[in-house]
């Protein structure tokens, strides 16, 4: 079992809809990320989060540390945010990756 | 925060040959880590690259296979050698902010051996 699962792995979605991406991890973190990745390969991190939400724009992340989960939503989604999603935790001085949720946002 | 830039962005190479990557901070850095991403994966870290020591490497990845520089506290590169089709992945390199948990991600290098 992998320490940091999402889901689902890949997502379709109409412009427009509200669209969630669920993060569980398994071991102790001091922080979790949300990260974009681009088709290129380039990552953008988009939250760090130890507790608590955080807005920005239209991406909102949570994060339950009791239940060691996390989610990100994206509200009125747009083509433009069709990428890859990819949840990791801080742990112990290093990051722990999920595998990413491809995310396609269709006009 | 801090802006990395990481090149190339892209390149195909033949099987037998090295490449290497590089990876350019704006600021100054105590460690960076390089990521493999092979196809379909998560972000798998390489080693760890500190300043004036030799960088400290996972468990299943060698010195040999992938060297690594850290000639300064703002640049690192790394070699991937004598190239196989399985080398086939992105690259990334990665920073965390001076104190902080947050982490910077150079642009990466998608790196096809044919």
């Amino acid at each position: 079992k992998n320490e940091v699962e999402q889901s689902p792995q890949n997502l379709t979605a109409q412009e427009g809809e509200f669209i969630t991406i669920n993060c569980s991890y398994s071991v102790g973190i001091s922080a979790l990320h949300w990260l974009q990745q681009h088709p290129g390969g380039g990552i953008v991190s988009l939250f760090m989060l130890s507790s608590g939400k955080k807005k920005h724009g239209r991406l909102i992340a949570t994060i339950n540390i009791q239940e060691k989960h996390s989610s990100l939503h994206i509200t009125a989604s747009h083509p433009r945010d069709s990428a890859v999603y990819i949840c990791a935790v801080f742990n112990t001085d290093k990051l722990i990756f999920g595998t990413g949720t491809r995310l396609q946002v269709f006009p | 925060s801090a802006v990395i830039s990481q090149k190339p962005s892209r390149d195909i190479c033949q099987r037998g040959t090295s490449l290497t990557i590089q990876c350019q901070v704006d600021s100054q850095v105590t460690m960076m880590f390089w990521y493999r991403q092979q196809p379909g994966q998560s972000l798998t870290l390489i080693a760890t690259a500190n300043q004036g020591s030799e960088a400290t490497y996972e468990s299943g990845f060698v010195i040999d296979k992938f060297p690594i520089s850290r000639p300064n506290l703002t640049f690192s590169t790394l070699t991937v050698s004598n190239m196989s089709p399985e080398d086939s992945s992105i690259y990334l390199c990665s920073v965390e902010g001076q104190g902080t948990t947050e982490a910077f991600f150079g642009q990466g290098t998608r790196l096809t051996v044919v």
